[in-house]
């Protein structure tokens, strides 16, 4: 299994709603990562995982809240976000530090639009 | 800082034209270089990557070489077919930090 599944594929949600992106992958990769793509711009780090526990915090809104239950799982908690932070939220894992050449994986990610 | 800068596209050709998508970058030390595809509506996927000056990533009749000496990494292709519509990321890590630095993107677009 060389895969990063994301769910939900989209989501739209209103400024007052609390929701939840999830990540799983299963190849026993120990570092795991949080993008945000804006249409026609390249991906943006927001937050990485390591042997799960948060190793970068890109300087992110307290909106967004990362979440890392086990090795596998990779979740994003959002809570009042605005217009603005509708974007493609991207997930992606590596066996080792992403500095040191590491290859990413990513998912297909969450089309997310706030009202 | 790490940074990358890449032609700016959209690059639009004929199928079986041959592709150059330019790709220079700024680094402390020795980084690690990549080049990712996305295609409509997926996530990033690693086409090539190099680890070291002269060193040539290559994969799906995609070929580009480390040149230390002109911080360069071009993406070439002899003959594109319309399945390589994509938007091209060419990306450097560094042992600087736990992260990619990404280039703008290049959207190409392939016409039958």
């Amino acid at each position: 299994d060389t895969e990063v599944t994301q769910t939900p594929k989209h989501l739209v949600m209103g400024m007052t709603n609390k929701k939840s992106l999830k990540c799983e992958q299963h190849m026993g990769h120990r570092a795991m990562y949080w993008y945000k793509q804006k249409a026609k711009k390249p991906p943006e780090l927001m937050f990485v995982y390591s042997y799960e526990k948060l190793s970068i915090n890109e300087s992110v809104p307290s909106r967004f809240s990362p979440e890392c239950p086990n090795s596998s799982l990779l979740n994003l908690h959002l809570h009042a976000l605005q217009p603005e932070d509708s974007a493609l939220y991207l997930c992606a894992s590596s066996q080792g530090w992403a500095g040191s050449g590491e290859k990413l994986f990513f998912g297909s990610g969450t089309q997310l639009s706030v009202l | 800082g790490n940074s990358v800068t890449q032609m700016e596209g959209p690059v639009t050709l004929s199928e079986e034209a041959f592709l150059t998508i330019n790709c220079t970058y700024t680094a402390t030390g020795y980084p690690s270089l990549f080049w990712y595809v996305q295609y409509p509506g997926e996530g990033l996927q690693l086409l090539l990557k190099a680890t070291k000056a002269d060193d040539k990533g290559s994969n799906k009749g995609f070929e580009a070489t480390y040149r230390k000496e002109t911080t360069s990494f071009h993406l070439e292709k002899g003959s594109v077919q319309v399945s390589d519509s994509a938007v091209y990321f060419c990306a450097l890590s560094s042992n600087a930090g736990n992260m990619l630095t990404f280039g703008g993107g290049t959207r190409l677009m392939v016409k039958p």
